[in-house]
């Protein structure tokens, strides 16, 4: 199974400025065949299920705020808030999608500084 | 608007047997891969099991020979048969569903979820 493992565990971020979080497979997520990193990143908070933000490693979801953006290329990967609002108070998972089993991160619990 | 309501989640003697089901609407349900995703406080995030739009289903290791996931195309209804169920099956379960029939591997739409716990 491809292993996903974020940091930092949590993260308190000023609200305006930027919040990085990072996430490393232990195998490449990238296909050669068309050039797609199979990588996720999910928002959850408190008494709600996830909620998908960015698929593809770097396509933003209908509806999620342009402030959210997905980086990165084989078993790096970052998502980035541009400008911290108080209501992304949550914690984030990546996920790979690249083979079966789907595995997540452990998550990463941002907070407001 | 996409709806996942689960339903079955409950108390269970370890070994026992518990039948989850997820009624979905506002999509065409058989045009969809869904999946079931489980949350623990210890284990995080987990897929369970998936199923394209025509049926395949695919399972991670640690449940299968113990639950069989199907669908009811004609009732929009996504059911997980649990049996043998242990301890370590306590969780949070999720419906979720995928973004294409045969399944992209992350996750649209999600449901509340339905906990499942599993203690004598």
């Amino acid at each position: 199974d491809i292993v996903m493992t974020q940091s930092p565990d949590s993260l308190a971020v000023s609200l305006g400025e930027r919040a990085t979080i990072n996430c490393k497979s232990s195998q490449s997520v990238s296909h050669s065949s068309n050039n797609k990193n199979y990588l996720a990143w999910y928002q959850q908070k408190p008494g709600q299920p996830p909620k998908l933000l960015i698929y593809w490693a770097s396509t933003r979801e209908s509806g999620v705020p342009d402030r959210f953006s997905g980086s990165g290329s084989g078993t790096d990967f970052t998502l980035t808030i541009s400008s911290l609002q108080a209501e992304d108070v949550a914690v984030y998972y990546c996920q790979q999608h690249f083979n079966t089993p789907n595995t997540f991160g452990q998550g990463t619990k941002l907070e407001i500084k | 608007e996409v709806q996942l309501v689960e339903s079955g989640g409950g108390l269970v003697q370890p070994g026992g047997s518990l039948r989850l089901s997820c009624a979905a609407s506002g999509f065409t349900f058989s045009s969809y891969a869904m999946s079931w995703v489980r949350q623990t406080p210890g284990k995080g995030l987990e897929w369970v099991s998936a199923i394209t739009g025509s049926g395949n289903t695919y399972y991670t290791d640690s449940v299968k020979g113990r639950f069989t996931l199907s669908r009811d195309n004609s009732k929009n209804t996504l059911s997980l048969q649990m049996t043998s169920l242990r301890a370590e099956d306590t969780a949070v379960y999720y419906c979720a569903k995928e973004a294409a029939a045969a399944g992209t591997g992350y996750f649209q739409h999600w449901g509340q979820g339905t906990l499942v716990t599993v203690s004598s």
